[in-house]
Protein backbone atom coordinates (compact mmCIF):
# COMPACT_ATOMS: atom_id res chain seq x y z
CA UNK A 1 0.00 0.00 0.00
CA UNK A 2 1.66 3.36 -1.17
CA UNK A 3 -0.56 5.69 1.26
CA UNK A 4 -2.24 7.36 -2.28
CA UNK A 5 -5.94 6.71 -2.29
CA UNK A 6 -7.57 7.06 -5.29
CA UNK A 7 -11.79 6.99 -5.57
CA UNK A 8 -13.64 5.47 -7.14
CA UNK A 9 -11.96 2.47 -8.45
CA UNK A 10 -14.25 2.14 -11.14
CA UNK A 11 -16.32 4.50 -13.28
CA UNK A 12 -18.71 3.67 -16.04
CA UNK A 13 -20.43 6.52 -17.86
CA UNK A 14 -21.66 7.20 -21.36
CA UNK A 15 -19.96 9.69 -24.00
CA UNK A 16 -20.73 13.44 -23.63
CA UNK A 17 -20.42 12.93 -19.58
CA UNK A 18 -19.10 14.67 -17.79
CA UNK A 19 -16.53 13.00 -14.11
CA UNK A 20 -14.50 13.49 -11.25
CA UNK A 21 -11.88 11.66 -10.11
CA UNK A 22 -10.43 12.27 -6.45
CA UNK A 23 -6.78 11.52 -5.11
CA UNK A 24 -5.31 11.65 -1.52
CA UNK A 25 -1.60 12.15 -1.61
CA UNK A 26 0.58 10.49 1.40
CA UNK A 27 0.67 11.49 4.64
CA UNK A 28 2.81 15.07 4.04
CA UNK A 29 3.04 15.08 0.40
CA UNK A 30 3.12 18.52 -1.62
CA UNK A 31 3.37 17.26 -5.18
CA UNK A 32 0.12 15.41 -6.73
CA UNK A 33 0.54 13.96 -10.43
CA UNK A 34 -1.79 12.64 -12.43
CA UNK A 35 -1.16 9.87 -15.67
CA UNK A 36 -3.50 8.34 -17.95
CA UNK A 37 -2.72 4.68 -18.85
CA UNK A 38 -4.69 2.94 -21.93
CA UNK A 39 -3.25 0.22 -23.53
CA UNK A 40 -1.72 1.42 -26.56
CA UNK A 41 -0.72 4.96 -25.37
CA UNK A 42 1.60 3.59 -22.19
CA UNK A 43 1.69 6.14 -19.26
CA UNK A 44 0.75 9.52 -20.26
CA UNK A 45 1.45 12.64 -17.56
CA UNK A 46 -1.12 14.84 -17.55
CA UNK A 47 -0.98 17.57 -14.69
CA UNK A 48 1.28 18.14 -12.09
CA UNK A 49 0.28 20.33 -8.88
CA UNK A 50 2.46 21.43 -6.00
CA UNK A 51 0.96 22.49 -2.76
CA UNK A 52 -2.05 23.91 -4.59
CA UNK A 53 -0.47 25.24 -7.29
CA UNK A 54 -0.60 24.00 -10.67
CA UNK A 55 3.59 23.29 -11.62
CA UNK A 56 3.33 21.79 -15.31
CA UNK A 57 1.23 20.40 -17.44
CA UNK A 58 1.83 17.48 -20.13
CA UNK A 59 -0.60 16.19 -23.03
CA UNK A 60 -3.40 17.17 -21.41
CA UNK A 61 -6.83 18.03 -23.38
CA UNK A 62 -8.79 21.09 -22.84
CA UNK A 63 -12.15 18.88 -22.08
CA UNK A 64 -9.93 17.78 -18.92
CA UNK A 65 -9.11 19.93 -15.62
CA UNK A 66 -7.29 19.41 -12.36
CA UNK A 67 -7.45 21.43 -8.98
CA UNK A 68 -5.40 20.67 -5.83
CA UNK A 69 -7.21 21.50 -2.43
CA UNK A 70 -6.11 23.67 0.72
CA UNK A 71 -5.96 19.92 2.23
CA UNK A 72 -3.94 18.70 -0.52
CA UNK A 73 -6.08 16.62 -2.27
CA UNK A 74 -6.69 16.34 -6.06
CA UNK A 75 -9.87 15.95 -8.35
CA UNK A 76 -9.18 15.46 -12.05
CA UNK A 77 -12.31 16.26 -13.85
CA UNK A 78 -13.06 14.89 -17.59
CA UNK A 79 -15.76 16.34 -19.23
CA UNK A 80 -17.51 15.85 -23.16
CA UNK A 81 -16.37 12.25 -22.60
CA UNK A 82 -15.14 10.19 -25.47
CA UNK A 83 -14.57 6.54 -25.80
CA UNK A 84 -11.46 6.91 -26.22
CA UNK A 85 -11.29 8.56 -22.91
CA UNK A 86 -11.98 5.21 -21.81
CA UNK A 87 -8.40 4.30 -19.23
CA UNK A 88 -6.34 3.87 -16.09
CA UNK A 89 -5.83 6.79 -14.69
CA UNK A 90 -3.27 6.95 -11.61
CA UNK A 91 -2.30 9.56 -9.16
CA UNK A 92 0.70 9.89 -8.18
CA UNK A 93 2.20 12.17 -5.01
CA UNK A 94 5.68 13.05 -3.89
CA UNK A 95 7.27 15.40 -1.29
CA UNK A 96 8.70 17.91 -2.80
CA UNK A 97 8.04 20.04 -6.08
CA UNK A 98 9.01 16.61 -8.48
CA UNK A 99 12.55 17.92 -9.31
CA UNK A 100 14.04 14.96 -8.15
CA UNK A 101 11.87 13.04 -6.08
CA UNK A 102 10.45 9.84 -6.36
CA UNK A 103 6.53 9.59 -6.67
CA UNK A 104 4.52 7.23 -5.39
CA UNK A 105 1.18 5.97 -7.06
CA UNK A 106 -1.99 5.38 -6.11
CA UNK A 107 -4.35 2.42 -7.18
CA UNK A 108 -6.03 3.54 -10.23
CA UNK A 109 -9.49 4.70 -11.10
CA UNK A 110 -10.52 2.50 -13.63
CA UNK A 111 -12.76 4.83 -16.50
CA UNK A 112 -14.91 2.78 -18.92
CA UNK A 113 -16.92 5.61 -21.29
CA UNK A 114 -19.51 3.49 -23.05
CA UNK B 1 12.17 9.66 -31.94
CA UNK B 2 10.27 8.84 -28.52
CA UNK B 3 11.89 10.51 -25.65
CA UNK B 4 12.36 7.08 -23.98
CA UNK B 5 12.49 4.01 -25.48
CA UNK B 6 12.18 0.55 -24.23
CA UNK B 7 12.82 -3.03 -25.11
CA UNK B 8 9.11 -3.73 -26.02
CA UNK B 9 8.56 -7.46 -24.84
CA UNK B 10 7.02 -9.41 -24.08
CA UNK B 11 9.36 -11.42 -22.27
CA UNK B 12 8.82 -14.96 -21.19
CA UNK B 13 11.73 -16.83 -19.21
CA UNK B 14 12.27 -19.80 -16.92
CA UNK B 15 12.14 -19.37 -13.00
CA UNK B 16 15.73 -18.64 -11.87
CA UNK B 17 17.01 -17.18 -14.91
CA UNK B 18 18.86 -13.11 -15.28
CA UNK B 19 16.55 -11.09 -16.72
CA UNK B 20 17.58 -7.98 -18.43
CA UNK B 21 15.64 -5.03 -19.09
CA UNK B 22 16.63 -2.04 -21.22
CA UNK B 23 15.59 1.62 -21.65
CA UNK B 24 17.09 4.29 -24.20
CA UNK B 25 16.41 7.71 -24.08
CA UNK B 26 17.29 10.63 -26.40
CA UNK B 27 17.33 14.09 -23.59
CA UNK B 28 20.79 14.51 -22.35
CA UNK B 29 19.39 16.08 -19.35
CA UNK B 30 18.12 13.30 -17.55
CA UNK B 31 20.14 12.84 -14.68
CA UNK B 32 16.82 10.61 -12.87
CA UNK B 33 16.44 7.27 -13.27
CA UNK B 34 13.78 4.85 -12.05
CA UNK B 35 12.46 1.56 -12.58
CA UNK B 36 9.22 0.80 -11.70
CA UNK B 37 7.12 -2.64 -11.62
CA UNK B 38 3.35 -2.94 -12.14
CA UNK B 39 1.39 -5.42 -11.69
CA UNK B 40 -1.91 -5.79 -14.08
CA UNK B 41 -4.59 -2.87 -13.51
CA UNK B 42 -2.47 -2.09 -10.26
CA UNK B 43 -0.47 1.43 -9.86
CA UNK B 44 3.34 1.12 -10.64
CA UNK B 45 5.10 0.57 -7.59
CA UNK B 46 8.95 1.84 -7.34
CA UNK B 47 11.80 -0.63 -7.29
CA UNK B 48 14.56 1.58 -8.01
CA UNK B 49 15.25 5.33 -7.91
CA UNK B 50 19.10 5.95 -9.30
CA UNK B 51 20.97 9.09 -9.88
CA UNK B 52 23.88 9.77 -12.71
CA UNK B 53 26.08 6.95 -14.45
CA UNK B 54 26.77 4.08 -12.37
CA UNK B 55 25.19 0.81 -10.49
CA UNK B 56 22.63 0.14 -7.56
CA UNK B 57 21.85 -3.02 -6.25
CA UNK B 58 18.67 -3.89 -3.75
CA UNK B 59 18.54 -7.72 -3.65
CA UNK B 60 17.91 -9.34 -6.51
CA UNK B 61 17.57 -6.22 -8.32
CA UNK B 62 20.57 -4.11 -9.96
CA UNK B 63 20.25 -0.54 -11.64
CA UNK B 64 22.73 0.19 -14.35
CA UNK B 65 22.92 3.75 -15.88
CA UNK B 66 25.55 4.58 -18.87
CA UNK B 67 24.78 8.30 -19.23
CA UNK B 68 27.13 8.10 -22.17
CA UNK B 69 24.87 5.97 -24.25
CA UNK B 70 21.58 7.61 -22.58
CA UNK B 71 20.89 3.55 -21.78
CA UNK B 72 19.72 2.03 -18.75
CA UNK B 73 19.13 -1.23 -17.93
CA UNK B 74 17.44 -3.46 -14.80
CA UNK B 75 18.52 -6.75 -13.87
CA UNK B 76 16.67 -9.36 -11.83
CA UNK B 77 18.98 -12.17 -10.52
CA UNK B 78 16.79 -15.42 -9.66
CA UNK B 79 13.76 -14.11 -11.55
CA UNK B 80 10.92 -16.00 -9.23
CA UNK B 81 6.85 -16.03 -11.06
CA UNK B 82 5.98 -13.22 -8.12
CA UNK B 83 8.08 -10.93 -10.95
CA UNK B 84 5.83 -11.36 -13.52
CA UNK B 85 4.74 -7.96 -14.05
CA UNK B 86 5.12 -5.06 -16.57
CA UNK B 87 8.43 -3.00 -15.72
CA UNK B 88 8.53 0.40 -16.73
CA UNK B 89 11.70 2.60 -16.87
CA UNK B 90 10.97 6.60 -15.58
CA UNK B 91 13.82 9.55 -15.91
CA UNK B 92 13.77 13.00 -14.83
CA UNK B 93 16.21 16.32 -15.69
CA UNK B 94 15.52 17.28 -11.99
CA UNK B 95 15.17 20.96 -12.92
CA UNK B 96 11.73 22.78 -11.83
CA UNK B 97 9.01 22.32 -13.72
CA UNK B 98 10.32 19.08 -15.38
CA UNK B 99 8.64 16.01 -14.81
CA UNK B 100 8.91 12.45 -15.24
CA UNK B 101 8.98 10.57 -18.38
CA UNK B 102 7.94 6.83 -18.78
CA UNK B 103 9.29 3.89 -20.83
CA UNK B 104 6.10 2.29 -22.46
CA UNK B 105 6.93 -0.91 -20.15
CA UNK B 106 7.97 -4.34 -20.65
CA UNK B 107 5.89 -6.84 -19.92
CA UNK B 108 8.15 -10.33 -18.19
CA UNK B 109 6.73 -13.32 -17.42
CA UNK B 110 8.72 -15.94 -15.16
CA UNK B 111 7.22 -19.53 -15.90
CA UNK B 112 7.55 -21.84 -12.85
Amino acid sequence: DSGVTQTPKHLITATGQRVTLRCSPRSGDLSVYWYQQSLDQGLQFLIHYYNGEERAKGNILERFSAQQFPDLHSELNLSSLELGDSALYFCASSVRDGRADTQYFGPGTRLTVL
Amino acid sequence: QKEVEQDPGPLSVPEGAIVSLNCTYSNSAFQYFMWYRQYSRKGPELLMYTYSSGNKEDGRFTAQVDKSSKYISLFIRDSQPSDSATYLCAMSAGNYGQNFVFGPGTRLSVLP
